[in-house]
């Protein structure tokens, strides 16, 4: 398996409280990102980096951001979590056109 | 808009017998097309994947075929098997930048001892 660790794997919290998921990698990849996975939706980009520092927007990227201090972190918060937010989270890394390999993801719901 | 059309949703095909889940997109500039398998509390794992030069590429059991004119790809499960039970997703990305993968929305295949 590729050395992708997400945390947590669970957490449960209330509307409209700040929640920061981590992901990390061991792989030395430039590029990582983070999707969200939703019944009837399959997984849909929610922010990508492709630097130390250098993030970008993907297709659901409201109520989202994203910090990346070092190569092997890539931080997803959710300023003031709301119900629509509750998901399945997963980090990726690995460039867009050539295999991704994906964490095992984190569980997240809003009450 | 939906970029990555996939079906079916759901599948069941008798052990031995052959799955086909198919796959459309509408964007020209994808250029990279791969096939993700999911088991439940588990990322997405790389299955086969296959760039439009080529119009069919085979790993074991599991063959892509592509359509460049028709924008459609779709995957084989040969002699499908219980252990092959699980969600396949197909994606797709392209255009030259670093900006992630489309997910279709996923097949849920089971197949029968």
């Amino acid at each position: 398996d590729a050395g992708i660790t997400q945390s947590p794997r669970h957490k449960v919290t209330e509307t409209g409280t700040p929640v920061t998921l981590r992901c990390h990698q061991t792989e030395n990849h430039r590029y990582m990102y983070w999707y969200r996975q939703d019944p009837g939706h399959g997984l849909r980009l929610i922010h990508y980096s492709y630097g130390v520092k250098d993030t970008d927007k993907g297709e659901v990227s409201d109520g989202y951001s994203v910090s990346r201090s070092k190569t092997e972190d890539f931080l997803l918060t959710l300023e003031s979590a709301t119900s629509s937010q509750t998901s399945v989270y997963f980090c990726a890394i690995g460039y867009s056109n050539q295999p991704q390999h994906f964490g095992d993801g984190t569980r997240l719901s809003i009450l | 808009q939906q970029q990555v059309k996939q079906s079916p949703q759901s599948l069941i095909v008798q052990k031995g017998g052959i799955s086909i889940i198919n796959c459309a997109y509408e964007n020209t500039a994808f250029d990279y097309f791969p096939w993700y398998q999911q088991f439940p509390g588990k990322g997405p794992a790389l299955l086969i994947a296959i760039r439009p030069d080529v119009s069919e590429k085979k790993e074991g059991r599991f063959t892509i075929s592509f359509n460049k004119s028709a924008k459609q790809f779709s995957l084989h499960i040969m002699d499908s098997q219980p252990g092959d039970s699980a969600t396949y997703f197909c994606a797709a990305s392209g255009g030259g930048g670093a900006d992630g993968l489309t997910f279709g929305k996923g097949t849920h295949l089971i197949i029968q001892p």
